[in-house]
């Protein structure tokens, strides 16, 4: 069985600071990994998305992340936070032969000026 | 349509009614799948579905719960005799062909709160 577990459900950064958003995952199979973002009162939309090609991978809005296996990883990050990067963050995963995505309980990014 | 759209955007319900969610998924998507948020957790894997295949329930949590998607493309979300405990965000998304790897687009969700 799959599952994510996003560690901690609120993260505050000050603006220009590095943000690190952390997801584990498990999973029997070599999984698909993604983030979605939720901005306030809009739907999720894609980040970022991992597919068995680069373990580096570069999404929208400069967020990046980085898939290692060793550490069944899959954290966020971007060099430096702005206000507009406050949302809500989803990591997923799903595996190579169904289409049932998981999705963790999220972390609410908060950017303080 | 640009996006995958959902209505109503707000529903207010008493205990033990019925209710209808509506979701239009993007045009030409295959895919639909509903979701159920609640405040402080994930996305609840409701159910999914893909062309003209059998839909799959499995994320359904009872029976009072049922979706139907006519001609590929317009989908309902039905709840019967609705509780409490049914007061969350449902979102609607849909993906443009059936595999692991496609994005899936969401639409805004429908807030139920059932009094």
């Amino acid at each position: 069985a799959q599952s994510v577990t996003q560690l901690g459900s609120h993260v505050s950064v000050s603006e220009g600071a590095l943000v690190l958003l952390r997801c584990n995952y498990s999973s029997s199979v070599p999984p698909y990994l993604f983030w979605y973002v939720q901005y306030p009162n809009q739907g999720l939309q894609l980040l970022l998305k991992y597919t068995s090609a680069a373990t580096l991978v570069k999404g929208i809005n400069g967020f990046e992340a980085e898939f290692k296996k060793s550490e069944t990883s899959f954290h966020l990050t971007k060099p430096s936070a702005h206000m507009s990067d406050a949302a809500e963050y989803f990591c997923a995963v799903s595996d190579g032969g169904g289409f049932k995505t998981i999705f963790g309980a999220g972390t609410r990014l908060f950017v303080k000026a | 349509g640009a996006g995958v759209s959902q209505s109503p955007s707000n529903k207010v319900t008493e205990k033990g009614k019925d209710v209808e969610l509506r979701c239009d998924p993007i045009s030409g998507h295959t895919a639909l799948y509903w979701y159920r948020q609640s405040l402080g957790q994930g996305l609840e894997f409701l159910i999914y579905f893909q062309g003209n295949s059998a839909p799959d329930k499995s994320g359904l949590p009872s029976d009072r719960f049922s979706a139907e998607r006519t001609g590929g493309s317009v989908s309902t979300l039905t709840i019967q005799r609705t509780q409490q405990e049914d007061s969350a965000v449902y979102l609607c998304a849909s993906s443009q062909d059936y595999t692991s790897t496609d994005t899936q687009y969401f639409g805004p969700g429908t807030r139920l709160t059932v009094l």
